[in-house]
């Protein structure tokens, strides 16, 4: 079982480049989402889909952007890279039911420099 | 706004005895609470979780405690073990009928350096 799948796991640009860092599942969960983890930050929302076309802004939006266009997948695009972006990224799915656990991929660990 | 926190950065642990780690809210409208452990290098992996209508839930070795009128969950750890080490965080969620969208969000504490010593 693949469960939630994201590319790269190490990515290095320079600060103004653009990038997407990609997520897939194979769960068919309805709900996916966007997370970075920083030191004592702990795991702190990007950006979030309910459903394929749905996507809604979490705690720390700015910068990225998403899309939703199949239940599967869910793409996190960097507009224009800042050194403040450099992060560990995860994505994670779970399905649309009461009481349910987030399932997360490996992360990608994100340096801009 | 931190909706959930995890007020103790690091905890440390003799094998063999209880952890216990613990999480505060304050959106009383949170109905599932779940806690992660992370390893270095890896994604967070799902341990336990609890409702807003039950007060206690046990698996194995861990326990999770919510007090509702004091927006106060923990996580017992008995016996810790090595193998324990690790970051663990809470979450929340909302009830589905919740406003717009934020049903579909899981809300993360900072997290807590468990190390337990053999």
């Amino acid at each position: 079982n693949a469960g939630v799948t994201q590319t790269p796991k190490f990515q290095v640009l320079k600060t103004g480049q653009s990038m997407t860092l990609q997520c897939a599942q194979d769960m068919n969960h309805e709900y996916m989402s966007w997370y970075r983890q920083d030191p004592g930050m702990g795991l702190r929302l990007i950006h979030y889909s309910v459903g394929a076309g749905i996507t809604d802004q979490g705690e720390v939006p700015n910068g990225y952007n998403v899309s939703r266009s199949t239940t599967e997948d869910f793409p996190l695009r960097l507009l224009s890279a800042a050194p403040s972006q450099t992060s560990v990224y995860f994505c994670a799915s779970r399905r649309a039911a009461m009481n349910t656990e987030a399932f997360f991929g490996q992360g990608t660990r994100l340096t801009v420099v | 706004d931190q909706q959930v926190k995890q007020n103790s950065p690091s905890l440390s642990v003799q094998e063999g005895r209880i952890s216990i780690l613990n999480c505060d809210y304050t959106n009383s409208m949170f109905d599932y609470f779940l806690w992660y452990k992370k390893y270095p290098a890896e994604g967070p992996t799902f341990l336990i979780s609890i409702s807003s209508i039950k007060d206690k839930n046990e698996d194995g070795r861990f326990t999770v405690f919510l007090n509702k009128s004091a927006k106060h969950l923990s996580l017992h750890i008995v016996p810790s073990q090595p193998g324990d080490s690790a970051v663990y965080f809470c979450a929340a969620t909302l009830p589905t009928n919740a406003g717009g969208t934020s049903y579909g969000k899981l809300t993360f504490g900072q997290g807590t350096i468990l190390t337990v010593h053999p």
